[in-house]
């Protein structure tokens, strides 16, 4: 079946600095993959998403490159700011449907001033 | 309106109790779903209507669970005799997409959820 694997956290940034948060996924097909952010007290919201392979989804300064080749999609920003704590959940859905997320277990990011 | 809701936010509920979750979906969207979200953990789905056709039950986690969609707008899922382990929060999302070719976004807008706590 599917599956997404996600760095754990939590994870503690001061400000300005480069965040990664490693995920990979296994699945049969092209499946299309997602950022999703669920910020203090708010609903899900899609940050990025990428529906073939080596492309690059991008949103508020946070990228993510869908890689077949490792089956990874990491999430990265250049500078993080405090607004950015928040927990970011890697998610996938099955080719060609609009069917069920699979989603990796989220990572807490908490920015330092 | 704007987006998707859902009522109640928060329910308290003794063991045995039934509880029923609302979900109103963004209009015209196709495609709803529903998720389980343990504390600390990721969403897991439990089930997919395309319009009023209930897709895909593989999810629910017991034949205590049960969700509709008669009209296919809003949803309610229903949770019968509830246990202790049934406490987590209950999500809807939405969708534009039903099956089709490869080109449909399957984008899917999320409700603020239901913290469902059985005590």
């Amino acid at each position: 079946g599917n599956s997404v694997t996600q760095m754990e956290g939590p994870v503690t940034l001061s400000e300005e600095a480069f965040l990664t948060i490693n995920c990979t996924y296994t699945a049969t097909g092209y499946p299309s993959l997602f950022w999703y952010v669920q910020y203090p007290g708010e609903g899900l919201q899609l940050l990025l998403k990428a529906t073939k392979a080596d492309d690059k989804g991008s949103n508020k300064g946070f990228e993510a490159t869908y890689r077949k080749e490792t089956t990874s999609f990491h999430l990265e920003k250049g500078s993080v700011q405090v607004s950015d704590s928040a927990v970011y959940f890697c998610a996938l859905s099955a080719s060609g449907s609009a069917r069920q997320l699979t989603f990796g277990s989220g990572t807490q990011l908490t920015v330092l001033p | 309106g704007a987006g998707v809701s859902q009522s109640p936010r928060y329910k308290v509920a003794k063991r045995g109790q039934d509880v029923a979750l609302r979900c109103d979906p963004i209009s015209g969207h196709v495609s709803l779903f529903w998720y389980q979200q343990a504390l600390g953990q990721g969403p897991e789905f439990l089930t997919y209507f395309q319009n009023e056709a209930q897709l895909d039950k593989s999810g629910l986690p017991s034949d205590r669970f049960f969700a509709e969609r008669p009209e296919g707008s809003v949803s309610t899922l229903k949770i019968q005799r509830t246990q202790q382990e049934d406490s987590a929060v209950y999500l809807c999302a939405s969708s534009l997409a039903g099956t089709g070719p490869r080109g449909y976004t399957n984008e899917q807008f999320f409700g603020p959820g239901t913290r469902l706590t059985v005590l």
